[in-house]
Order: structure tokens, then sequence, then C-alpha cells
């Protein structure tokens, strides 16, 4: 069965510090997606990166970064210069093939991640 | 285009009663996931409906069940409300090939009293 671990419950920064957000995930698929969303206080989970598992290129999207490591099971989310707007909670994901073309979803706990000005 | 959208957004029962949830997808999106988050159990799977047929379900009691449209609408109910019920649920929607990326909704806060 397939798990995504991510060990920081909560992680509190102040403003322009950089953070980096852990996940671990075990799966025995070859081929599988991870995948980091955001949840405001709103509830609703924002996408943000989507990452198949033979492509193990960072990626940058302007103060995002991720960071996959297929040796160590990681994808590691990272934000420079922190900013009030990014406190949310972060959940990393791992997508199963559990049929022909469609998977489902599992999620890690989630990092609440707290911006203080 | 219109992100997903649910109703209720928020809903008050008492044990005993049964709820139906609504989910509208992404227009274009022919496959529907719902999720259940709690503080004690987090995101859990609960169903995905792909050309109005459950492909998918997890590890729910039969009182949880659901339904989609031709329109590629989806209903949730819960039969039987339980204290445990109480939680956000969230609608997902994505094309249903390939592991395409889910969207979600705003979710629906559930309240069982």
């Amino acid at each position: 069965a397939q798990k995504v671990t991510q060990a920081q419950t909560e992680i509190s920064v102040v403003e322009k510090e950089d953070v980096t957000l852990d996940c671990v995930y075990e799966t025995r698929d070859t081929t599988y997606y991870l995948f980091w969303y955001k949840q405001p206080p709103s509830g609703e989970l924002v996408f943000l990166i989507r990452r198949n598992s033979f492509d193990e290129q960072n990626e940058i999207s302007g103060r995002y970064s991720w960071n996959f490591q297929k040796s160590t099971s990681s994808f590691n989310f990272t934000i420079t210069a922190s900013q009030v707007v990014d406190s949310a909670v972060y959940f990393c994901a791992l997508s199963e093939a559990v049929g022909s073309g469609y998977s489902t979803l599992t999620f890690g706990k989630g990092t609440m991640l707290l911006v203080s000005p | 285009k219109a992100g997903v959208t649910q109703t209720p957004r928020y809903l008050i029962k008492t044990r005993g009663q049964q709820v139906t949830l609504s989910c509208s997808p992404i227009s274009g999106h022919r496959s529907v996931s719902w999720y259940q988050q709690t503080p004690g159990q987090g995101l859990q799977f609960l169903f995905e409906y792909f050309s109005e047929t459950q492909r998918n379900k997890g590890n729910f009691p039969g009182r949880f069940s659901g339904r989609q449209f031709s329109n590629s609408r989806s209903e949730m109910n819960v039969s039987t409300l339980e204290l445990g019920d109480s939680a956000l649920y969230l609608c997902a929607s994505s094309l249903g090939y390939n592991q395409e990326t889910q969207y979600f909704g705003p979710g629906t806060r559930l309240l069982v009293l």
C-alpha cells in the first residue's frame, strides 16, 4: 500500500525567511505522480504542482521550488522569501494507478505553515 | 473556466438524519472524486465516478453512497448520520485519464449534532 509522510506538523517562520516542507512517500508502483496542494483557511485545496516519477528535474515557479529525489523517495517543497499570504496547510499527495488510466490520491497529514509579519 | 462548485457550503444535521451533497465539476471533466477530511484521519478517499459509473471506492461503510449524472455532476449521500461523520467533504474533478491533476472544490462543512 502506498503511504505519504509529512513529518512536520507545524512550522512557524517570520516573513522573508525561506522554508522547506518535507514529504516522503512509499509506493511499489514504478509509474506514479506526486502532487502538492495548498489549503488556506477557506478550505479549498489549491493545486500547486504535479510531477511524474520519471521526471526528476527540480522545478522552480516564482518563489516556489520543488526537489524530487527518487533515491530517497522524497519530494520536498521550498518557499523562498515567505510571505504572510503563504500561511496555509500544505499537503503532499501520491497518485497510484488503480485501473486502466485512473487513480486515487493518497495524502499526507499536511504541514501547517504560519508566516508572521 | 469556472472551477469546481459544491453545495451547500455548510450544513448542520442531527444524528440519524441523512444528507445529500452536490458537486459540479469543471466543464469537460468526466471524473469526480469525493474525499472526507477530519482532524483525526486527515484526507481520505471516498469514491470516484467516471461517466456515471463508480470506478473506485474507499474504505467507508455502506452508509456513504454516491452517483453521477450524465452531465458529470455528482452527488454523495450519507444515511443514518453519526457524530463521527462531521467533516469537510471535498469534491475533485479531472479529465479522468492517466492520473491527471484533480482540482478541488471549496468543500461542504457538515456538522452532525
